[in-house]
């Protein structure tokens, strides 16, 4: 079966901390994708990064950073010096082939970030 | 922006009734994907199109359906509403061969009442 844990609901954080959004799934496919979203209160998913499977190198995008451990089954999201900006509902997600790729999204966590 | 639109984007409806929301994919795309997102939960895979063929579908009724047409457009139809179908509805669209890049619209956000 596929799923997809955050288990972090809610987190809040001071402006300039770093904060670590935890996800960790389970499938039986070798061949996956690894997804995160951010939700901000106007609703529509803004894609933030994909991962398969095979790459468990680890991404550094400006502030955004991503830590891919298959002996974990985790993924997790890490925001670097925080912003108010930040502040929005982040989705973990995973698709792979036998679900003809369609998204299996975690429950979310709800980051706010204060001034 | 991602190109993915949706209308209305507010809806209420009454209990029994029915409904359709639509979506405009992104050109050049043949895939499209419908989610429903409850208040405080992740969106959940309703079913998806592929050249006009439904080719999946997630844990929904068949009062739950919907439509691709030649222009890769899509509606979600939604028979006998029931209160828990109260929900954001997104709409995501992709190529067939990006799996891994969907795109989402802005949702339509429905109201049972």
């Amino acid at each position: 079966a596929q799923k997809v844990t955050q288990a972090q609901t809610e987190i809040s954080v001071v402006e300039k901390e770093d904060v670590t959004l935890d996800c960790v799934y389970e499938t039986r496919d070798t061949t996956y994708y690894l997804f995160w979203y951010k939700q901000p209160p106007s609703g529509e998913l803004v894609f933030l990064i994909r991962r398969n499977s095979f790459d468990e190198q680890n991404e550094i995008s400006g502030r955004y950073s991503w830590n891919f451990q298959k002996s974990t089954s985790s993924f997790n999201f890490t925001i670097t010096a925080s912003q108010v900006v930040d502040s929005a509902v982040y989705f973990c997600a995973l698709s792979h082939l036998s679900s003809g790729y369609a998204l299996n999204f975690g429950k979310g966590t709800s980051l706010l970030v204060t001034p | 922006e991602t190109g993915v639109t949706q209308s209305p984007t507010h809806l209420i409806k009454t209990r029994g009734q029915q409904v359709t929301l639509r979506c405009s994919s992104q050109s050049g795309h043949n895939t499209v994907s419908w989610y429903q997102q409850a208040l405080g939960q992740g969106p959940q895979f309703i079913f998806q199109y592929y050249r006009e063929e439904e080719n999946g579908r997630g844990n929904f009724p068949p009062r739950f359906s919907g439509l691709q047409f030649p222009n890769y457009s899509s509606e979600l139809n939604v028979n006998a509403l029931e209160l828990d179908d109260s929900a954001l509805y997104l709409c995501a669209s992709r190529t067939a061969g990006a799996r891994d890049e969907q795109y989402f619209g802005p949702g339509t956000r429905l109201t049972v009442t």
